[in-house]
């Protein structure tokens, strides 16, 4: 299965842009990009997707590289309440018809300094 | 509309006990999966039901056993528990009409194997 890499860990501050980065170099053509966030003792959260063409929601963005080997997930103005852990994930094919499932990668831990 | 609700929230069992932990959607997804994350760790797919009456095993399925009771229910069971399925499991649902990427995740159990 692709799988994704992500920094263990990034700090920003409050109200400042963060740049959540993301490499995936094994994905194949049909994979999406998704991003989830889990925040401390809860179950994760959808944050946003993609498969080629950068996205925009009222959470983040995400920008995809062209050869989509890399992402990087934006979060406009970060809050105190935006500190948690980020994966990047693949949703790929499962064994038959239209079915996916999400591949897991180990997440980045984002502080967001006062 | 309650999402996701997985029961019970905390467990402690003795090795070899056995026991089932209970999911329920009430959103009419299709399917729903079953993930464990360890300390410090991404999530890892246990099984999943990609539609009502179909099972198939994740990335570490071994130890466990599932049911698709309906399509709303999707339980997990350990049947003779060891020190290692020590974790928090999260259920997961997937499949709304306008948001078919979206996976909605329980609040998680809280297992521990002595």
């Amino acid at each position: 299965d692709a799988k994704t890499t992500q920094p263990n860990s990034m700090e920003s501050n409050e109200e400042e842009p963060v740049h959540l980065p993301c490499n995936h170099s094994t994905i194949s053509g049909t994979d999406y990009i998704h991003w989830y966030r889990q925040l401390p003792s809860q179950g994760p959260e959808y944050v946003i997707h993609g498969l080629t063409s950068n996205v925009n929601n009222r959470m983040a963005s995400l920008a995809i590289a062209e050869d989509r080997k890399s992402s990087t997930l934006i979060l406009h103005r970060a809050t105190l309440r935006d500190a948690a852990v980020y994966y990047c994930i693949l949703r790929v094919a499962c064994n038959a018809g239209n079915n996916r499932k999400l591949i897991w990668g180990l997440g980045t831990s984002l502080a967001v300094n006062p | 509309n309650a999402g996701v609700t997985q029961t019970p929230k905390f467990q402690v069992l003795k090795t070899g006990q056995s026991m089932t932990l209970q999911c329920a959607q009430d959103m009419n997804h299709n399917s729903m999966y079953w993930y464990r994350q360890d300390p410090g760790m991404g999530l890892r797919l246990i099984y999943y039901s990609a539609s009502e009456g179909t099972t198939d095993k994740g990335e570490v399925p071994n130890g466990y056993n599932v049911s698709r009771l309906n399509k709303r229910e999707f339980s997990l069971r350990l049947e003779s528990a060891a020190p290692s399925q020590t974790s928090v499991y999260f259920c997961a649902s997937m499949g709304g009409r306008d948001r078919e990427y979206e996976q909605y995740f329980g609040p998680g159990t809280r297992l521990t194997v002595t």
